[in-house]
């Protein structure tokens, strides 16, 4: 009964590649977020998106493309991968409005 | 700016001792405040919240709006305490999450 899931858990390319992380929750919750988590295990938001639509877009490079087909997946794509993009990227979400965060298990990209 | 501030990156606790994780907020309005754990290679998990003031775990938080400060305390530390704490921020709808605590509890 997983109520966040990410795909792949683990992702090893090459620079320059292009990549995709899909998210999925069955929590019913209609915000969704990604975060980054880097090597010295710093959290940082990347996005949230609240019933499909792009409510929180923080600095981040636009190689990073999010795309919410509808309010339970939120996947995210990487063009022209770079070294410094390796990090554990979390999925998660909640309802606007209540407060806990449900966290995906992360999805660890490795660009070499 | 910086709106959570966990200043230890590292703390190291024999077992049985007591523990104190050490947050501090800035924000101008009624902050909802948490801490999150992040157990070796696993998803970040809640493990309290400011306003249900409960005990979890054997560890709580007490958030002093005078300090800004949402410290976490348990007073016997267990080897299973060991772990990343991550104190968080709530505003509006968005989380705004500290740089972290990693927790070594030594046997």
């Amino acid at each position: 009964d997983t109520a966040v899931s990410q795909t792949p858990k683990y992702l090893v390319t090459q620079m320059g590649n292009d990549k995709s992380i899909k998210c999925e929750q069955n929590l019913g919750h209609d915000t969704m977020y990604w975060y980054k988590q880097d090597s010295k295990k710093f959290l940082k938001i990347m996005f949230s998106y609240n019933n499909k639509e792009l409510i929180i877009n923080e600095t981040v490079p636009n190689r990073f493309s999010p795309k919410s087909p509808d309010k339970a997946h939120l996947n995210l794509h990487i063009n022209s991968l770079e070294l410094g993009d390796s990090a554990v990227y979390f999925c998660a979400s909640r309802n606007a409005g209540e407060g806990e965060l449900f966290f995906g298990e992360g999805s660890r990209l490795t660009v070499l | 700016a910086q709106r959570v501030t966990q200043p230890e990156k590292l703390l190291s606790v024999f077992k049985g001792a007591p523990v104190e994780l050490k947050c501090n907020y800035s924000y101008s309005g009624s902050p909802e405040l948490f801490w999150y754990v992040q157990y070796s290679r696993q998803r970040l998990q809640l493990l309290l919240r400011h306003i249900s003031r409960e005990s979890i775990k054997g560890f709580t938080a007490d958030l002093n709006k005078g300090e800004t400060s949402f410290h976490l305390k348990k007073p016997f530390a267990q080897e299973e305490d060991s772990a990343m704490y991550y104190c968080a921020l709530l505003t509006g709808n968005q989380f705004y999450f500290g740089t972290g605590t990693s927790l070594t509890v030594i046997p």
